[in-house]
């Protein structure tokens, strides 16, 4: 059974660093790419980055560009997203997703049930 | 970047009616790459179409979906009680965006 369990959320201020965890299980990791997508309180779903199954290409919707990083560990079937120079409209939750196929962009077959990420003083 | 516009934006409708949900494109969607989701109100979205009209693993066959190029049409054919959420669609034929998202609310 595919399960993707997110960890890291929480509040943090303006300009603040958070870094996102999403544990992979039930699938062979390194064979998918993997992506984040979030949706703001209330609001529809955005996707936000993308990595191919074996990490070597990297892509972000043009909010986040240069500010947030995407990578991944195939040794320990973990998804991660640095989030840094944090503003009021990045609060969100903050879903990893994985597609059906190595490379991106794809649909996405199985979502984790989400991480909340507030940007607040 | 290519705009997913979906209509209408909330569907009134009882259960065992008829649901169609359009969704249209700002460009056309290469390959019909275009999935749909639905979301309930505090889960993850769920898959239910993909390739603009391939149910996924463990979908009922009343979720159908057709269209290609700009225009896209989710259609359940007979509302269970289950089946009211929101829904959106995707495409993903040049880099992935979603759409705002239709409500199916009981009548």
């Amino acid at each position: 059974e595919v399960q993707l369990l997110e960890s890291g959320g929480g509040l943090v201020q303006p300009g603040g660093s958070l870094r996102l965890s999403c544990a992979a299980s039930g699938f062979t990791f390194s064979s998918y790419a993997m992506s984040w997508v979030r949706q703001a309180p209330g609001k529809g779903l955005e996707w936000v980055s993308a990595i191919s199954g074996s990490g070597g290409s990297t892509y972000y919707t043009d909010s986040v560009k240069g500010r947030f990083t995407i990578s991944r560990d195939n040794s320990k079937n973990t998804l991660y997203l640095q989030m840094n120079s944090l503003r009021a409209e990045d609060t969100a939750v903050y879903y990893c997703a994985k597609g059906p196929r190595m490379t991106t962009p794809s649909y996405f077959d199985y979502w984790g049930q989400g991480t909340l990420v507030t940007v607040s003083s | 970047e290519i705009v997913l516009t979906q209509s209408p934006g909330t569907l009134s409708l009882s259960p065992g009616e008829r649901a169609t949900l359009s969704c249209r494109a700002s460009q056309s969607v290469s390959s019909s790459y275009l999935a749909w989701y639905q979301q309930k109100p505090g889960q993850a979205p769920r898959l239910l179409i993909y390739g603009a009209s391939s149910r996924a693993t463990g979908i009922p066959d009343r979720f159908s979906g057709s269209g290609s190029g700009t225009d896209f049409t989710l259609t359940i054919s007979r509302l269970e009680p289950e089946d009211f959420a929101v829904y959106y669609c995707q495409q993903y034929g040049s880099s992935q965006t979603f759409g705002q998202g239709t409500k199916v609310e009981i009548k």
